[in-house]
């Protein structure tokens, strides 16, 4: 069956670096787009960032634009997010999800049907 | 695009029905009429699971007793008659555009 499992959360310092990952699995990863999405504790659900099925194409979030990098590495079906100069409200649950639909184009979005378990990110002195 | 879902929580008894509503600052209708609006359960301790596609289109394995209705700016989810097993958060959300973005959430307890 479809999964996706996230690693690399923990409890970091603010202004230091973390890198998520996302294994994929139980289906055709190199043509799906990925999406972050992330949750404070009590808090509602908020996208992060998009990449399409090629990677050629990345959106972010006003919250995390040019501290955040979305990439992939489709041989090995895994999505990552580079998270630098990270904040206390960067704190979170932090998801990966599969595009509903395969071979979406940069300018077409859609919403997720598969979700990972999701990672905790801790950001804190 | 901002969604505003009411009410805030809901507590239903069971084989009782329960409406959900998600209104949107936008349109969420593009010009081939595709309406891109998902709802999403997050039962307790969980992750969110999609619930139901573009308006009304359960995903796989959902009862039929959820649903989807509306049109443009204003759309329902619809619970015929509630199960135990449906307490959690719901959320809408859009991908007409980005930052795709959740409705703030409705929490549904069963009494």
């Amino acid at each position: 069956q479809m999964q996706l499992v996230e690693s690399g959360g923990g409890v970091v310092q603010p202004g230091r670096s973390l890198r998520l990952s996302c294994e994929a699995s139980g289906f055709s990863f190199s043509t799906y787009g990925m999406q972050w999405i992330r949750q404070a504790p009590g808090k509602g659900l908020e996208w992060v960032a998009i990449i399409t099925f090629g990677g050629s194409d990345q959106f972010y979030a006003d919250s995390v634009k040019g501290r955040f990098t979305v990439s992939r590495d489709n041989p090995k079906n895994t999505l990552y997010l580079h998270m630098n100069s990270l904040r206390a409200e960067d704190t979170a649950v932090y998801y990966c999800a599969k595009d509903s639909v395969a071979g979406a184009p940069f300018y077409q979005y859609y919403g997720v049907d598969v979700w990972g378990q999701g990672t905790t990110v801790i950001v804190s002195s | 695009i901002v969604l505003t879902q009411t009410p805030l929580s809901l507590s239903v008894t069971p084989g009782q029905p329960a409406a959900i509503s998600c209104k949107s600052s936008q349109s969420l209708q593009d010009r081939a009429a595709k309406t891109y609006l998902y709802w999403y359960l997050q039962k307790p301790g969980q992750s969110p699971q999609l619930l139901l596609q573009e308006v009304s289109n359960r995903f796989a394995g959902v009862p039929e007793r959820f649903s989807g209705s509306g049109s443009g700016t204003d759309f329902t989810l619809r619970i015929s008659r509630v199960e135990a097993e449906d307490v959690g958060i719901y959320y809408c959300m859009q991908s007409i555009q980005l930052p795709l973005t959740f409705g703030g959430g409705t929490k549904v307890e069963i009494k």
